[in-house]
């Protein structure tokens, strides 16, 4: 049941936004976001529980939509440094800890 | 403290042959995990252990598998190499993997198999 993330790609100047969707089939504990430049490791963006809040960090927040089991990472006045590949995580309500399932990608491209 | 380290950062092997990756999770973390990545898949859950326990197992065949020891380090193994293994390997580790821990990765360990 791996979460599905759209767009698949993404390109913008810098300065534009970016929205990128995960959704789910499976009601969901959380829903992790991450972000993977070229040749290196995916890096912990945040987390969205079940029942919390939005969070944010600095100019990149997310949302988290219990009904749709849906979440959205908002990238506003995107920088050079946001280009990379992200990646949502799941865990589902009903299954044990210990299981991320991530979505297949979003490849976000910021030019000059 | 020192990060996720996976060894060894390259490998290339013949079809037929196993492999064994391993992985140092961060200090004082007992939970690690092992991704499969390439292109277009994203990462695929192989397996979790947390306290020398799997927890968790991915849809994987039976040729993978893993373990994991007292001091928390984390081995997988594949073995009879297939062309489709070649991939990204990546480990994470977490204190204690629940729905509200965060992962760290390595930087994995490239596998090619010709």
């Amino acid at each position: 049941q791996q979460p599905v993330q759209s767009p698949q790609a993404v390109i913008l100047r810098e300065g534009e936004d970016a929205v990128i969707n995960c959704s789910s089939s499976k009601a969901l504990y959380s829903v992790h976001w991450y972000r993977q430049k070229h040749g290196e490791a995916p890096v912990f963006l945040m987390i969205l529980l079940k029942g919390g809040e939005q969070k944010g960090h600095e100019k990149i927040s997310a949302s988290f939509n219990e009904k749709k089991q849906q979440s959205s990472l908002y990238l506003t006045a995107s920088q050079l440094s946001y280009s990379g590949t992200y990646f949502c995580g799941t865990e589902i309500i009903g299954g044990s800890y210990g299981k991320l399932t991530f979505g297949q990608g979003t490849i976000l491209t910021v030019h000059p | 403290k020192a990060g996720v380290t996976q060894t060894p950062r390259y490998l290339i092997k013949t079809r037929g042959q196993q492999v064994t990756l391993s992985c140092s999770p961060i200090s004082g973390h007992r939970s690690v995990s092992w991704y499969q990545q390439t292109p277009g898949q994203g990462l695929q859950f192989l397996f979790e252990y947390f306290s020398e326990t799997q927890r968790n197992k991915g849809n994987f065949p039976g040729r993978f598998s893993g373990r994991q020891f007292s001091n928390s380090r984390s081995e997988m193994n594949v073995s009879t190499l297939e062309l489709g293994d070649s991939a990204l390997y990546l480990c994470a580790s977490s204190d204690y993997f629940s729905y509200n821990e965060k992962l760290f990765f390595g930087s994995g360990t490239q596998l090619s198999v010709l």
